[in-house]
């Protein structure tokens, strides 16, 4: 079956501009979170979605980021006036809604942005 | 200092070499612990998983969690070129929560 995908794979804007980051994730997974991994770092968390619940947006670096989620589908992760410490890889994750053991989170290829 | 401290490496083994990677943390309330294996341009995969304290064995991989000394490990054994990869460990507290990674380690399998 199709696993979490991202758009675009890369994205390259000047140091200013807005960006948005599309994640479209696995169809029936209820919660979905970003992540970002700056190079050679580990993913650093930035925001979670859990069916209606208000996110969790306590990794959000800054009032520059932004994420919205319509119902239990799509996500969008919105930069204004993009930094070049904003360069990074943005990976979206989802994960089912039954309780399993691990509750496994399934991870998309990421976005590779670079801001100028 | 981070919540999960790992060393990047890089490492370099032989191929059918024993690899062993560690991971400590800080914060007492982690109960799920996970190694994901990363290729280059891809996205993380789960690897392993263990709850609490406890090993745990599949196949060539295994998971170790101490949590009396807040230490984690992963051991691969008769290491293959094509486990070449980014390690990283991961962590958190409850069921449905956020995952904190560790920088993960990067090992190269020689052939």
């Amino acid at each position: 079956g199709a696993g979490v995908s991202q758009s675009p794979s890369n994205k390259v804007t000047e140091k200013g501009k807005d960006v948005e980051l599309r994640c479209d994730p696995i169809s029936g997974h209820t919660a979905l979170y970003w992540y970002r991994q700056r190079l050679g770092q580990g993913l650093e968390f930035l925001i979670y979605f859990q069916g209606n619940s208000a996110p969790d947006k306590s990794g959000l670096p800054s009032d520059r980021f932004s994420a919205e989620r319509t119902g239990e589908s799509v996500s969008t992760l919105t930069i204004q006036r993009t930094q070049q410490e904003d360069s990074a890889v943005y990976l979206c994750a989802s994960s089912p809604p039954e309780l399993r053991t691990y509750n496994e989170q399934f991870f998309g290829p990421g976005t590779r942005l670079t801001v100028l | 200092q981070k919540e999960v401290e790992q060393d990047p490496g890089p490492l370099s083994v032989p191929e059918g070499a024993i690899v062993s990677l560690n991971c400590t943390y800080s914060n007492s309330a982690f109960q799920y612990f996970m190694w994901y294996r990363q290729y280059s341009r891809k996205g993380p995969e789960l690897l392993m998983y263990t709850y609490s304290s406890g090993n745990k064995e599949d196949g060539r991989f295994t998971a170790q969690v101490d949590k009396s000394s807040k230490y984690i490990s992963l051991f691969i054994r008769d290491s293959q070129p094509s486990d070449s990869a980014t390690y990283l460990c991961a962590m958190k507290q409850v069921l449905r929560g956020k995952l904190i990674f560790g920088q993960g380690t990067e090992l190269s399998v020689k052939p």
